[in-house]
């Protein structure tokens, strides 16, 4: 079952604008990771935040986790308009099975150049 | 990084065939893979774990036997839709982890399945 929770679920900006989108989940978690997909294609891997980290940084992307709230999210700075795609959040559970991942429904993202 | 490849990367079947979506990784092993299926404009839901040398594990809700999953060999996973119908259409993904934590997950490009 889906565990997580996104929003918004569309996000439509300009160029050169910041685009935040936000992540809940239920259980505990090991990690949480944002993938973004391409329309009709496979997910690429973006950030990694393990469970004992509050921030992380990877270029234009900004990850936070909030593991009180059971909430991350994701900035993606000075837009462009290749970032158009759908953005997904999953999390590892904590002791699950091996490399097993829930997604959440996603945010669809379109930067007008 | 890790390369996952899937084929074929779209197939189209008449209702009550069976279709084989194969998985493959292509430069490390996978003693694991995963399948999920995503519907248009929706999320990934996790359909199985296959398991190399043991029998796959199902979701809650998924068919075993109709959506009958094979892990051959530590580099390719087999999904298998069996009498498929209409509503089988979808986007099927593989993924298998990569090595030790933290368990970054490598993706195939996905396999569009269109069933008439």
């Amino acid at each position: 079952s889906q565990q997580g929770e996104e929003d918004p679920q569309a996000l439509s900006i300009q160029e050169g604008e910041n685009a935040t989108m936000n992540c809940s989940y239920k259980t505990s978690i090991n990690n949480l990771q944002w993938y973004r997909q391409n329309s009709g294609r496979g997910l690429v891997h973006l950030i990694l935040i393990r469970s004992n980290e509050r921030e992380k940084h990877s270029g234009r992307l900004r990850v936070t986790l909030d593991t009180s709230k059971k909430s991350s999210s994701l900035l993606i700075t000075a837009s462009r308009a290749a970032d158009t795609a759908s953005y997904f959040c999953a999390t590892l559970a904590g002791g699950t099975s091996y490399g097993k991942l829930t997604f959440g429904q996603g945010t669809i993202l379109t930067v007008h150049p | 990084g890790a390369v996952v490849s899937q084929h074929p990367s779209r197939v189209i079947c008449k209702s009550g065939t069976s279709v084989k979506i194969e998985c493959r990784s292509l430069d490390f092993q996978a003693t694991t893979m995963f399948w999920y299926r995503q519907f248009p404009k929706q999320s990934l839901m996790l359909m199985a774990t296959s398991n190399e040398g043991s029998k796959a594990t199902y979701e809650q809700g998924v068919e075993k036997d109709k959506f009958l999953i094979n892990h051959a060999s530590l580099t390719l996973s087999t999904l298998t839709v069996t009498s498929a119908h209409p509503e089988d259409s979808s986007f099927y993904i593989c993924s298998a982890p990569g090595q030790g934590a933290p368990y970054e997950q490598y993706f195939g490009p996905g396999t569009r399945l269109t069933v008439t």
